[in-house]
């Protein structure tokens, strides 16, 4: 089935550095990959759609220079959070479109949990 | 705009059967789909319903759908203890191959043995 993989897992980094997540999609080609964020116990926050080989549309309040994305393949997207500060600390989740499928379901990736210290 | 939304709790017995409600604003939505979060982890797509169905079954699993009234349920039967999670509603608002999805808060379903 569809698998989309998420690295790192867990990152913990200093106020002030860049850290950046990567999202894949495994065994299926993805023209669309949307970035979440989720608080504790909350719902998931879409932060920005990823089109491959265009630019990210952003979600309003969320600042794009501060997020980065790059969709640069149909299986690749990656997500840098530059000049963290520890109110970035969140869990960041990224799913990607099956092209292939009916029913243009999202797949999920297993999220990255990141703490700014 | 578009809203979802859910109970945040429910708890039920093993063996017992879940029933986890969700009603969404948006009627020009075409998919609606369910999605079991565990501890720590992503999200998983339990199952999704089209808009002109009513019913589906999958296993353990039921999804009603009443579209005048805009309430989406899932049914779990025969819960355990590995069906506890967060489960999340969501419908897809825009059309085609774009579209996005809006998530409900999602309802923590504990079960207990």
């Amino acid at each position: 089935g569809a698998v989309v993989s998420q690295h790192p897992s867990r990152v913990i980094c200093k106020s002030g550095t860049s850290v950046k997540i990567e999202c894949r999609s495994l065994d299926f080609q993805a023209t669309t990959m949307f970035w979440y964020r989720q608080f504790p116990k909350q719902s998931l926050m879409l932060m920005a759609t990823s089109n491959e080989g265009s630019k990210a549309t952003y979600e309003q309040g969320v600042e794009k220079d501060k997020f980065l994305i790059n969709h640069a393949s149909l299986t690749l997207s990656t997500l840098t959070v530059t000049s963290a500060h520890p109110e970035d600390s969140s869990f960041y989740i990224c799913s990607a479109r099956d092209r292939g499928s009916y029913y243009n379901e999202q797949f999920f990736g297993p999220g990255t949990r990141l703490t700014v210290l | 705009g578009e809203d979802v939304e859910q109970s945040l709790f429910l708890s039920v017995r093993e063996g017992d059967s879940s029933v986890i409600n969700c009603t969404y604003t948006d009627s020009s939505s075409t998919y609606l789909y369910w999605y079991k979060q565990e501890p720590g982890a992503g999200l998983q797509l339990l199952t999704y319903i089209f808009s002109n169905m009513d019913m589906k079954q999958d296993q353990r699993l039921t999804v009603l759908l009443n579209k005048k009234d805009k309430h989406l349920s899932l049914r779990i039967a025969d819960t355990q203890t590995g069906d506890s999670a967060i489960y999340f509603c969501a419908e897809k608002v825009g059309g085609g191959s774009q579209g996005n999805l809006i998530f409900g808060k999602g309802t923590k379903l504990s079960v207990k043995p």
